[in-house]
């Protein structure tokens, strides 16, 4: 079955610290994968993708992913952490069973909490 | 360019009382998803639909409908409404690509009681 993880509920970082929020998945064939961002009572918002290429994902507000195949990983990085990054952060990938439907399967969401 | 919205923002019903609620996207996307967060669960699926007419079950559809009458509304309905639908519900629209990201509306808040 396919599925996506993301072990941690809460990251607490400190404001100018990096951080990192941590996503594995588990499906057959090459991963298409997904990170959104959902700020307190407002809807998901796309951050960045894997489908191919460079394992080094950049996307919105400076936030970057790595893929890893060997660990099946795509982690999610920011090399100086904002408190304005303080959000819930959810990991997808798509559903590869799914057909021509582009479902995504979503992670249980990380709670990122940046001090200041 | 508004992308995904939809109506209400909130609703409070009693138990055994229906609902709509209406998503629209103006991105001329073809395919439109309806899911439902709760605590500690992210996001499940509850039905979804690859073009105006048609609809598929997702992972809990159990209790509610949806139609796709038109290509940019997708409507979820629930017809006799329990405490368990007390939740936080997403309309997303997706473009027809293998790499299209889900765009995703501002949720309504339904607490039935």
């Amino acid at each position: 079955a396919q599925s996506v993880a993301q072990p941690e509920d809460q990251v607490n970082v400190a404001e100018g610290n990096p951080l990192t929020v941590k996503c594995t998945y588990s499906v057959s064939g090459n991963p298409y994968l997904f990170w959104y961002v959902q700020y307190p009572n407002r809807g998901l918002q796309f951050l960045l993708k894997y489908i191919t290429g460079d394992n080094l994902v950049k996307g919105s507000y400076g936030f970057e992913a790595e893929f890893n195949k060997s660990q099946t990983s795509f982690h999610l990085k920011k090399p100086s952490a904002l408190v304005s990054d303080s959000a819930l952060y959810f990991c997808a990938v798509r559903d590869l069973y799914g057909g021509a439907t582009n479902k995504l399967i979503f992670g249980t969401g990380t709670l990122l909490a940046v001090q200041p | 360019n508004a992308g995904v919205t939809q109506t209400p923002k909130f609703r409070v019903l009693k138990t055994g009382q229906s609902m709509t609620l209406l998503c629209a996207q103006d991105m001329n996307h073809e395919y439109m998803y309806w899911y439902r967060q709760d605590p500690g669960m992210g996001l499940r699926l509850i039905h979804y639909s690859v073009g105006e007419g048609t609809t598929a079950k997702g992972e809990v559809p159990d209790g509610y409908n949806v139609s796709r009458l038109k290509k940019q509304n997708f409507l979820l309905g629930l017809e006799s409404a329990a405490p368990s639908q007390t939740s936080v519900y997403f309309c997303a629209s997706s473009g027809t690509g293998l790499s299209y990201e889900q765009y995703f509306g501002p949720g309504t808040r339904l607490t039935v009681t």
